[in-house]
């Protein structure tokens, strides 16, 4: 089985300032990792994934997320947040070994909020 | 190109009825997958269909089915509704391969009255 962790249901930030949204992660192979964001009424956006190779991936809109393999994490960061990053996010992960059909595992999402 | 479309956008009904909720592809793809939100919540998978069959499943009643069609799109059924239906019910597409992300159309809103 596979799961999704997010740990903070809200995270707050000044604009201008660094942003942190945290998602560990449980698979039984080595994991395809991805964010996507929701903004209200809306379907969800794909911002960036983690495959393979380098564990800093740069995606969308400025952001970029750390895949640790030792602290099962992939946590998104952007240096300077805006008022218009405000939204919901989540993190999802898929089994490479999940026998070639995408079943994707979806957590629970953060609300981001950008203070102006 | 378009992206993924849903119809419609919103829908009431009554319980124990039944809907059809239906998605096509953004254009290239060939695999599509459905998803439950409810309030508050992250996605949940229902199912993924590739050539025209049902790959993966998740944890829902057989009150849920859907099809796929020769040109990729899809419909999702949901018999006998309950309250705990409503929900916000995504399609996303994507090409088949492990690493290719998905895409996500606006979501049809259900209420179950």
């Amino acid at each position: 089985a596979q799961s999704v962790a997010q740990p903070e249901d809200q995270v707050n930030v000044a604009e201008g300032n660094p942003l942190t949204v945290k998602c560990t992660y449980s698979v039984s192979g080595n994991p395809y990792l991805f964010w996507y964001v929701q903004y209200p009424n809306r379907g969800l956006q794909f911002l960036l994934k983690y495959i393979t190779g380098d564990n800093l991936v740069k995606g969308s809109y400025g952001f970029e997320a750390e895949f640790n393999k030792s602290q099962t994490s992939f946590h998104l960061k952007k240096p300077s947040a805006l008022v218009s990053d405000s939204a919901l996010y989540f993190c999802a992960v898929r089994d490479k070994n999940s026998g070639g059909y995408q079943k994707v595992t979806f957590g629970t999402g953060t609300k981001l909020q950008v203070i102006p | 190109d378009a992206g993924v479309t849903q119809s419609p956008t919103h829908l009431i009904k009554t319980r124990g009825q039944q809907v059809t909720l239906r998605c096509s592809p953004k254009s290239g793809h060939d695999t599509v997958s459905w998803y439950q939100q409810a309030l508050g919540q992250g996605p949940q998978f229902i199912f993924q269909y590739y050539e025209e069959e049902e790959r993966q499943r998740g944890n829902f009643p057989d009150r849920f089915s859907g099809h796929q069609f020769p040109n990729y799109s899809s419909e999702l059924n949901v018999n006998a509704l309950l309250l705990g239906d409503s929900a916000l019910y995504l399609c996303a597409s994507s090409v088949a391969g492990g690493d290719n992300e998905q895409f996500f159309g606006p979501g049809t809103r259900l209420t179950v009255l």
